[in-house]
């Protein structure tokens, strides 16, 4: 599985659009993206999933470049309630004892 | 609501204890994972069950064990526990074996006192 970087931290406020990206350098083929959110004493919860070029659904897009090698996930006009800790997950088809590595996340904090 | 139970939503147990996780995946669903998060920390991959054999197994301490039923709920069970294994633990769930989009449950958490 693709190991990947993110930054640790960020802050924003309210209304602005955030961009994080997320680097996988030895992204494989047959890999694709996952964006999670996650809540403090909360499970993650899916956002969005893409393989290459752009997706968006009702909550982000995600914009994945032509070498696939890293991805960026936006959020549009954002709000307190945003605030959560959002990780980046390169995974394939899995294979019989691929590890899922979720990494350390990206901390956003929304400021009024 | 993800559709994914988990139970209890919290353990009080002392060192050297046992205790059993449980978890009931989304309605269709044939995978079953199992991760431990402590404080402040990511998310650490233990093990993977898929129509009841394990699948793919992560950092995942000999102490600890799981396993998926014929009806598709799992058990993790935790034996010597030790105070670092103070943690949350999280099941998801998914369609198929592949990776794909996981639907995580609400957490047991543990203190070992």
């Amino acid at each position: 599985l693709a190991k990947t970087t993110q930054p640790i931290s960020m802050d924003s406020y309210e209304g602005q659009e955030v961009n994080i990206t997320c680097s996988h350098n030895n992204i494989a083929t047959n890999d694709y993206i996952t964006w999670y959110q996650q809540f403090p004493s909360q499970g993650p919860r899916f956002i969005i999933q893409g393989y290459k070029t752009k997706v968006t659904n009702e909550v982000a897009s995600l914009f994945i470049p032509a070498d696939r090698k890293s991805s960026t996930l936006s959020l549009p006009r954002v709000s307190l309630s945003d605030t959560a800790v959002y990780y980046c997950l390169v995974a394939r088809g899995m294979n019989r004892d691929d590890k899922i590595i979720f990494g350390k996340g990206t901390r956003l904090h929304i400021l009024p | 609501d993800s559709g994914v139970t988990q139970t209890p939503k919290h353990l009080i147990t002392a060192t050297g204890q046992r205790v059993t996780l449980r978890c009931s995946p989304r309605s269709g669903d044939l995978s079953v994972y199992w991760y431990q998060q402590s404080l402040d920390q990511g998310l650490q991959f233990l093990i993977q069950y898929y129509n009841g054999e394990e699948r793919a197994k992560g950092n995942i301490l000999e102490r600890f064990s799981a396993q998926q039923f014929p009806d598709l709920h799992s058990e993790l069970n935790l034996s010597s526990l030790e105070l670092g294994d103070s943690a949350l633990y999280f099941c998801a769930s998914s369609v198929a074996s592949q990776g794909e989009t996981q639907y995580f449950g609400p957490g047991t958490r543990l203190l070992v006192l």
